[in-house]
This record gives structure tokens, sequence and C-alpha cells, in this order.
């Protein structure tokens, strides 16, 4: 069994401001974690990933997650906030070698102010 | 390269009237699924596929029904809507193999029962 919990469905930052979005999952088996960004009235777009090794992650557009295995997190970070970042970000696992189902949280939307 | 491609992106039914939901891949791609997506409650597996003839239930199957005749195409059929499933419906696909865990979005169909 594998879920997800994003916490916080709205997050709102200031232009230039630190990005951090909250993500702890559960996995019965080691997991692959994911981050993925949704722009208005369009579908998902895979912003990075873990699969094995390093647990520092960098993905698309500045951002990065860091694997934690102890507290069982993969929070999402961005130094500085852009407002081309306004999207609705959703973590998502999936079982290691598990091809058939991913699991996803129910999203942060981010706000950006200028 | 059309990536994955989802019709209609809008449609109204009438209560208990029925349709199909197409998706079509062109990437060669074994693994399939739909999602509906739901304000504040993330992405729900509907059904999902492994290859052609070859197809299992989600998280939330009821009232859905799929097939798969071949590798592209991964039709979802509704056969007596309820206001239940209004809802966006997103299509995705992924590869096989360790390196290929991204998932790949349609750009959706917003479905209205009314």
């Amino acid at each position: 069994a594998q879920s997800v919990t994003q916490l916080g469905s709205h997050v709102s930052v200031s232009e230039g401001a630190l990005v951090l979005l909250r993500c702890n999952y559960s996995s019965s088996v080691p997991p692959y974690l994911f981050w993925y960004v949704q722009y208005p009235n369009q579908g998902l777009q895979l912003l990075l990933k873990y699969t094995t090794g390093a647990t520092l992650v960098k993905g698309i557009n500045g951002f990065e997650a860091e694997f934690k295995k102890s507290e069982t997190s993969f929070h999402l970070t961005k130094p500085s906030a852009h407002m081309s970042d306004a999207a609705e970000y959703f973590c998502a696992v999936s079982p290691s070698g598990g091809y058939q189902k991913v699991t996803f949280g129910t999203g942060t939307k981010l706000q950006v102010i200028p | 390269n059309a990536g994955v491609t989802q019709t209609p992106k809008f449609r109204i039914l009438k209560i208990g009237q029925s349709m199909t939901l197409q998706c079509t891949q062109d990437m060669n791609h074994n693994y399939m699924y739909w999602y509906r997506q739901d304000p504040g409650m993330g992405l729900k597996l509907i059904y999902y596929s492994v290859g052609a003839g070859i197809t299992d239930k989600g998280e939330v199957p009821n009232g859905y029904n799929v097939s798969r005749s071949t590798t592209e195409d991964f039709p979802l059929r509704l056969e007596l809507a309820a206001p239940s499933q209004t809802s966006v419906y997103f299509c995705a696909s992924r590869g096989q193999g360790t390196t290929n865990e991204k998932l790949f979005f349609g750009s959706g169909t917003q479905l209205s029962v009314l």
C-alpha cells in the first residue's frame, strides 16, 4: 500500500522568496517519488523524480527536492519564486519497479505575489 | 511528436447518457492510465492497462469501462452518466523499464453531467 500527504492545499509566497511545498509518503516497499506541475487548463508535467542514488534531485525551472527516508518526506523547494511558478503541484509515489500504479497527493496550489 | 491526445476537450452530458472519452498515444508506450481530477482531491486512478488486451481496475472504477485493443488507444466508456462523474479526466502513458518512470499526460477532458 502507498499514500501521499501534501501539507497545505494553498501556499502563497512573495516573488523572490523561498518556495517550500511539503510532501510525506508511506510505502511498504522502496518508493519512487515524483513532483508534477499543472498549469491552468493543462495536463501534468514532470518536474523532477527520485528513483535511486543521490537523495537531492534537481528538476526543471530551478526546483529541487530531497528524499529523506528517515522522515518519509520529499519536500519541493526553490530558492527564489518567480511569477511563472504559479501553478498546482502534485507529489506522487509508486513502488520501485512497480509500473502499474502511481498514487498522487491532493495537490498544492502555489500563488506568487508580486 | 503529438504525445498523448485526448478528445473531446469539453462535453456536457445528460444523466443516463453514455459516451466514450478517446485517448491515443504515439510513443509506443505499454502502460496507459485514466485518472479523474476533482477539486481538492488530487488525481484518482480509474483504470490502467499494461499492454494491449490487458486492463485492470484502479481506485475508482465504478461506472466506467475500458478496452485496449491496440497499443496506441485506450478509450474510457461511461455507460450511464451520473452527476458524480462530473470531473476532469486525464489519460496518461509511460514506457517500460526502469528508465521510463515518467508519466506523459494528455491535456484533459472536462465533463459535466447535468
